[in-house]
């Protein structure tokens, strides 16, 4: 079954805290992206990168980090310097074609206490 | 960034009623999606459209892309129950995607 996994579902933290979120791709797709989504509001782009090794900020990218070390995964990492870190996240990827349709992960529901 | 205005909000119909809502942008759009989230969930694609003035339907549900390609149309006709959900929209425009703020749809057995 081809998709996209993000783990685990709900993560809860202390306040201070760094915390990575896990996104995994097995649809072969170049492109993956990190959104956030907070309540009855739209979703707002954190990271993307187009390409293994490569990655650019979004609109809201302070106090996050990524990675692209293989062209499956994407891991995002919370960290403390994050004022507001309580969302709900969602990893996304593409193929980069002009004609591209963008699929996503069921999410990660994340609290910080 | 840039942002699709996306109306109504929300809906509350009854079921077995028609819905449309709609997506406006003053940038054009070379792809619009159509997605349905529930609660708690990642958005699910319902329908893609590649070209402009192109209809594509997905059961019950049927999408248009605008022939000026600035907006795009969702209509789900005979409601269930099920249909509820924030449904957005998406354009893609030089390899970056542009989101609605959703349209809660509310059906009332």
């Amino acid at each position: 079954d081809g998709g996209i996994t993000q783990s685990p579902k709900y993560l809860f933290r202390k306040e201070g805290q760094n915390v990575t979120l896990s996104c995994e791709q097995n649809l072969n797709h170049d492109a993956m992206y990190w959104y956030r989504q907070d309540p009855g509001q739209g979703l707002r782009l954190i990271y993307y990168s187009q390409i293994v090794n490569d990655f650019q900020k979004g609109d809201i990218a302070e106090g996050y980090s990524v990675s692209r070390e293989k062209k499956e995964s994407f891991p995002l990492t919370v960290t403390s310097a994050q004022k507001n870190p309580t969302a709900f996240y969602l990893c996304a990827s593409s193929s980069g074609t002009p004609t591209d349709t963008q699929y996503f992960g069921p999410g990660t529901r994340l609290t910080v206490l | 960034g840039q942002q699709l205005n996306q109306s109504p909000q929300s809906m509350f119909i009854q079921e077995g009623e028609d819905v449309s809502m709609n997506c406006t942008s003053s940038s054009i759009f070379n792809t619009w999606l159509w997605y349905k989230q529930d609660p708690g969930e990642g958005p699910v694609l319902l329908i893609a459209l590649y070209k402009a003035g192109e209809l594509t339907s997905n059961g019950r549900l049927t999408a248009q892309f605008g022939t000026t390609r600035k907006d795009s149309f969702l209509n789900i006709s005979a409601s269930i129950p099920s249909d509820v959900g924030i449904y957005f929209c998406a354009g893609l425009n030089f390899n970056k995607f542009y989101f609605g703020s959703g349209t809660k749809l509310n059906v009332k057995p």
